[in-house]
């Protein structure tokens, strides 16, 4: 079973900044945050990831609470073709490079 | 990043038979995996490709359903086995590129397979 919590979906205003959370309060101390998207009828796309401390690169920013319970996916200015589904997967440690995926967010981004 | 193919990008296949995907990477690569997308569901991790020895299977996947090969850093075999419909599914092969990148995974287009 996937170890994260994350709402089923969310709707953003293209242009504006999409705020994703995700709930990962049995993270254990060795493991990442990881983020990877979904666009339709493609395979997933790694985002970004972190262990504690946040992260950004050029397609988002990571932010990880101090107590690693939580974490925030940004996309600063969402575009239309930012619609995909987002996964939110703690992994590395012991199962590294296993990625158990949950449902996700269904992120859709309007005009 | 890695660019990885896979072939055939889809099938329409009988019950009862089987079929191989490959998956092909334009480089050396540490880790290879192989995933299943139901219909409408999220990802599942099938196995885990070993370079030249058996694969590494997931709780519910078996080798004799699902018989894997690697023989080198860039290549891998699936192969879903005496078919029926409940296998309609996409197939996906990820790779972790290795060092300075071992928490990338990159993923290949998958093989949309249809099992009537």
């Amino acid at each position: 079973d996937a170890k994260t919590t994350q709402p089923p979906s969310m709707d953003c205003a293209e242009g504006r900044a999409a705020n994703l959370p995700c709930n990962h309060s049995t993270i254990s101390g060795n493991e990442y945050v990881y983020w990877y998207r979904q666009i339709h009828s493609q395979g997933p796309q790694y985002i970004i990831h972190g262990l504690k401390n946040n992260e950004t690169n050029e397609m988002a920013s990571l932010i990880i609470t101090e107590d690693r319970k939580s974490s925030t996916l940004i996309l600063p200015h969402a575009t239309l073709r930012d619609t995909a589904v987002y996964y939110c997967i703690n992994g590395g440690g012991t199962s590294y490079g296993k990625l158990t995926f949950g449902q996700g967010t269904i992120l859709t981004v309007h005009p | 990043s890695a660019v990885i193919s896979q072939k055939p990008s889809r099938d329409i296949c009988q019950r009862g038979t089987s079929l191989t995907i490959q998956c092909q990477v334009d480089s050396q690569v540490t880790m290879m995996f192989w995933y299943r997308q139901q219909p409408g569901q999220s990802l599942t991790l099938i196995a885990t490709a070993n370079q030249g020895s058996e694969a590494t299977y997931e709780s519910g996947f078996v080798i004799d359903k699902f018989p894997i090969s690697r023989p080198n850093l860039t290549f891998s075999t699936l192969t879903v086995s005496n078919m029926s419909p409940e296998d309609s599914s996409i197939y996906l092969c990820s790779v972790v590129p290795g060092q300075g990148r071992r928490n990338e995974q990159f993923f290949g287009p998958g093989t949309r397979l249809t099992v009537l």
